[in-house]
């Protein structure tokens, strides 16, 4: 059963556009989320959080939107740019988990096109 | 300061070899994850330390998968009787804050495991 899912496997977008990534999940247990990001052979590095009592977190060019009733959240960079080209997971975690282990999205693959 | 690394970065066994994986957190990390990425999939929770005591074993896929930390620093990963299903990358992460804290956890760049 896929808690969190990310259903779009890859996405193109032109430099210096809008890219939207979007992730839903089901535990309503999670209140905590974040989107990292992957480069080929390298670990997840993390991009931005944000807490299940705001709705919108922003960092630079990256945004992050909660939608709790809809259970969704989006991922939102502008403008786009050619070093922004990785495959981008979401994760979320819960307070009453015991620890901090997240659970994870299939990834999306994001392509900027110069 | 260094990020956390893991060795080796490639490993290719025979089904049926136990392998070590190995993990070596940012120092001063009380917090300690391991995950196994399938190909095509997010990574997946196996087991969770806080310093030296392992809190959540609950990802663990079976019985032959151990995991140890006993100095609350290094952290190793045996897989025993390697069967082609644990294929996969094999990722640690650490971070600074026990729970219920949300530090960030860092993660390190992964070993390849190939069972064949």
């Amino acid at each position: 059963d896929q808690q969190v899912k990310q259903n779009s496997p890859s996405l193109s977008v032109q430099e210096g556009r809008i890219s939207i990534l979007n992730c839903d999940y089901t535990n309503s247990m999670f209140d905590y989320f974040l989107w990292y990001k992957k480069y080929p052979a390298e670990g997840p590095t993390f991009l931005i959080s944000i807490s299940s009592i705001k709705d919108k977190n922003e960092d630079g060019r990256f945004t992050v939107f909660l939608n709790k009733s809809a259970k969704h959240l989006s991922l939102h960079i502008v403008p786009s740019q050619p070093g922004d080209s990785a495959v981008y997971f979401c994760a979320a975690s819960g307070s009453n988990f015991g620890n901090e282990k997240l659970t994870f999205g299939t990834g999306t693959r994001l392509t900027i096109i110069p | 300061g260094a990020g956390v690394s893991q060795s080796p970065r490639y490993k290719v066994a025979k089904r049926g070899q136990d392998v070590a994986l190995r993990c070596d957190p940012i120092s001063g990390h009380v917090s300690l994850f391991w995950y196994q990425q399938a190909l095509g999939q997010g990574p997946e929770f196996l087991t969770y330390f806080q310093n030296e005591a392992q809190l959540d074993k609950s990802g663990l896929p079976s019985d032959r998968f151990f995991a140890e930390r006993p100095e609350g620093s290094v952290s190793t990963l045996k897989i025993q009787r390697t069967q082609q299903e644990d294929s996969a990358v094999y990722l640690c992460a650490s971070s600074l804050l026990p729970p219920p804290s949300t530090d960030t956890q860092y993660f390190g760049p992964g070993t390849r495991l190939t069972v064949l």
